[in-house]
């Protein structure tokens, strides 16, 4: 399974732009990159996919650099329902490989 | 509520007992699957089924796990024996795949089942 690094914790602002790096450098052709977010006490949901283009939904946009070796994910204006841990995820099969993800917490 | 529901929520059990979990996917959602979860850590895949078939197993299902799906609709997932180190978050989640669209189908997951084995 490709390998995905992304910083522990990171914090910011409430109602200020967010961006989660996400490094994987061994990105196959055919992964595309995922983005889950799990907030306290519930499961995981779905955020945003992308394969080679910038992707955009109401959630958040997802930039994918032009090599495939990275990218982030920009939540817009940060809220307080925002604070989770996201993961960044390769996915080559059906199964979704979380690696531990990125604790992001919002100041008020 | 139409997502998907897991139970029970919380399950306290001691070493030895076998234990049972069940999950009810959305409806129509042909694939499910079962992710573990320990403190602190992301989920770990267990296994997944297409309909009521089981194609996937990872190594961490050990002989002592089972899961059924056995009319691709709800399924369940035993532990059998249970061991300390089998105290986690059971999570259960559900999709439906278009078959065009490769790997971009949403997996909906659950609240999970806190499983602690004294």
């Amino acid at each position: 399974d490709a390998k995905t690094t992304q910083p522990n914790s990171m914090e910011s602002n409430e109602e200020e732009p967010v961006h989660l790096p996400c490094n994987h450098s061994t990105i196959s052709g055919t992964d595309y990159i995922h983005w889950y977010r799990q907030l306290p006490s519930q499961g995981p949901e779905y955020v945003i996919h992308g394969l080679t283009s910038n992707v955009n939904n109401r959630m958040a946009s997802l930039a994918i650099a032009e090599d495939r070796k990275s990218s982030t994910l920009i939540l817009h204006r940060a809220t307080l329902r925002d604070a989770a841990v996201y993961y960044c995820i390769l996915r080559g099969a059906q199964k979704l490989v979380f690696g531990q993800g990125t604790r992001l917490t919002i100041n008020p | 509520d139409t997502g998907v529901s897991q139970n029970p929520r919380h399950k306290i059990t001691k070493r030895g007992q076998n234990v049972t979990f069940r999950c009810d996917p959305i409806s129509e959602h042909n694939r499910l699957y079962w992710y573990r979860q320990t403190l602190g850590q992301g989920p770990e895949f267990l296994t997944y089924f297409q309909n009521e078939a089981q194609l996937e197993k990872s190594r961490l299902l050990s002989d002592r796990f089972s899961a059924e799906r056995p009319k691709g609709s709800f399924s369940t997932l035993e532990i059998q024996r249970t061991e300390q180190g089998d105290s986690a978050m059971y999570l259960c989640a559900s999709s439906l795949p278009h078959r065009l669209a490769g790997l971009t189908d949403t997996q909906y997951f659950g609240p999970g089942t806190r499983l602690t084995v004294l």
